[in-house]
């Protein structure tokens, strides 16, 4: 069975520029999840998608945004690129009763902002 | 929201003993409560959970108790080998909700 799929590895981008993540989550998963992982520090929540709808949003701005598609993967967008979005952003996936079963994470995409 | 703080951020064992990473929640409404380690380059990978109706459950070396009253939860790592070496993150959420992670513990076990 194939993990969660996260695209691309890493992406350099510049300071203003968008950048669009990718995640395609574990087959029969429905839920799923953005963190934000600086580095040396812990995963920060950003956004959750359960069944096409967002459920809960993290302290980020407006301009971090995501959906989720109808075959469940999901994107996360990041506008108006800034030197701080520069971490490690996590996928993870999980069935309906995740209470249950838990997350499974991708290896994630390295943003890297200049 | 839910507040999870862990503790140490860094341990250092020797091979063979054990390590013990505590964490404490801050929503009583909380109960579900997994572990994660993340090895370098890689992302988090379950490795334990505990759900509030039990106090305590074993898997091999690895441990994790809960405290409902005290709001606070442990993994314990025994016979420690150098493979073990990791950041482990704790993760707290109530249901129908999203985890909340700890900062991490950076564990280095030292052959």
């Amino acid at each position: 069975e194939a993990g969660v799929t996260q695209s691309p590895t890493h992406l350099i981008k510049t300071r203003g520029q968008q950048a669009t993540l990718r995640c395609s989550p574990i087959s029969g998963h429905t839920s799923v999840y953005w963190y934000q992982q600086a580095l040396g520090l812990g995963l920060q929540f950003l956004l959750w998608y359960d069944e096409g709808e967002e459920r809960n949003r993290g302290n980020f701005p407006p301009r971090f945004s995501g959906r989720q598609f109808p075959n469940y993967s999901s994107e996360l967008n990041v506008n108006a690129l800034e030197l701080e979005d520069s971490a490690l952003y996590l996928c993870a996936s999980s069935l309906a009763n995740r209470e249950l079963y838990g997350y499974t994470f991708g290896s994630g995409t390295r943003l890297t902002v200049v | 929201g839910e507040n999870v703080e862990q503790h140490p951020s860094t341990l250092s064992v020797q091979e063979g003993d054990s390590a013990v990473i505590k964490c404490t929640y801050s929503d009583s409404a909380s109960n579900y409560f997994p572990w994660y380690k993340q090895e370098l380059g890689k992302g988090p990978q379950l490795i334990i959970d505990i759900r509030s109706n039990v106090g305590e459950k074993k898997d091999q070396r690895i441990a994790v108790t809960l405290n409902k009253t005290a709001k606070h939860f442990s993994l314990h790592i025994t016979e420690t080998q150098p493979e073990d070496s990791a950041v482990y993150f704790c993760a707290a959420s109530r249901r129908a909700n999203n985890l909340f992670f700890g900062t991490g513990t950076r564990l280095t076990v030292i052959p």
